[in-house]
């Protein structure tokens, strides 16, 4: 059964830097794109990009790029989501999901992380 | 960007009452939507993708329909763990996909 297993929860200062994780069992990693979605009761699901592990592809939302960074480590079956500087508007809830082969349906969901960002 | 609104916001039926959602896109989206369904403190949940699709394990309660800018989840008969939110997404402007806000079917 493919899973994916995310990184535990974050409580950050503004200003702090993160790096969370989504790590990818029981398929070939670097066959299927892999999705990050932020979560937040004021905005509900937005996506904010994706990534190809198995060439490192990788394509953001316009609302998110450049504000943060997808990658991937396929030594680990991992991919991360990191942002340089934490901002209050950055708490919500981060997925990660793989698609169903296709490139374009996500089917499989991490568990979510739920990232705080408090002074 | 294209946005898709989702109506009704909340909709109150009784278990084994037919659940039909809609989802409208400001533009054409083909037939590129797909649904979810989330319970609190989970993760959201494919369950039709390419506007009638159903995914693995789905069952077949679940249909959906449409085309263009309209499209339909129909839940033919509610159970129990259908309670939940529904949310539409498109994946015509791959990869800025977009979900609706959300419907929440709830017991009335």
């Amino acid at each position: 059964e493919v899973q994916l297993v995310q990184s535990g929860a974050e409580v950050k200062k503004p200003g702090e830097s993160l790096k969370i994780s989504c790590k990818g069992s029981e398929y070939r990693f670097t066959s299927f794109w892999i999705g990050w979605v932020r979560q937040t009761p004021g905005k509900g699901l937005e996506w904010i990009g994706v990534i190809y592990p198995g060439d490192s592809d990788t394509r953001y939302s316009p609302s998110f790029q450049g504000q943060v960074t997808i990658s991937a480590d396929k030594s680990i079956n991992t991919a991360y989501l990191q942002w340089d500087s934490l901002k209050a508007s950055d708490t919500a809830v981060y997925y990660c999901a793989r698609d169903r082969g296709d490139g374009y349906n996500f089917a499989h969901w991490g568990q979510g992380t739920l990232v705080t960002v408090s002074a | 960007e294209i946005v898709l609104t989702q109506s009704p916001a909340t909709l109150s039926l009784s278990p084994g009452e037919r659940a039909t959602l809609s989802c409208r896109a400001s533009h054409s989206v083909s037939n590129f939507v797909a649904w979810f369904q989330q319970k609190p403190g989970q993760a959201p949940r494919l369950l039709i993708y390419d506007t009638s699709k159903r995914a693995t394990g789905i069952p077949t309660r679940f249909s959906g329909s449409g085309s263009g800018t309209d499209f339909t989840l129909t839940i033919s008969s509610l159970e129990p763990e259908d309670f939940a939110v529904y949310y539409c997404q498109q994946r015509h402007t791959w990869p800025l996909l977009t979900f609706g806000p959300g419907t929440k079917v709830d017991i009335k």
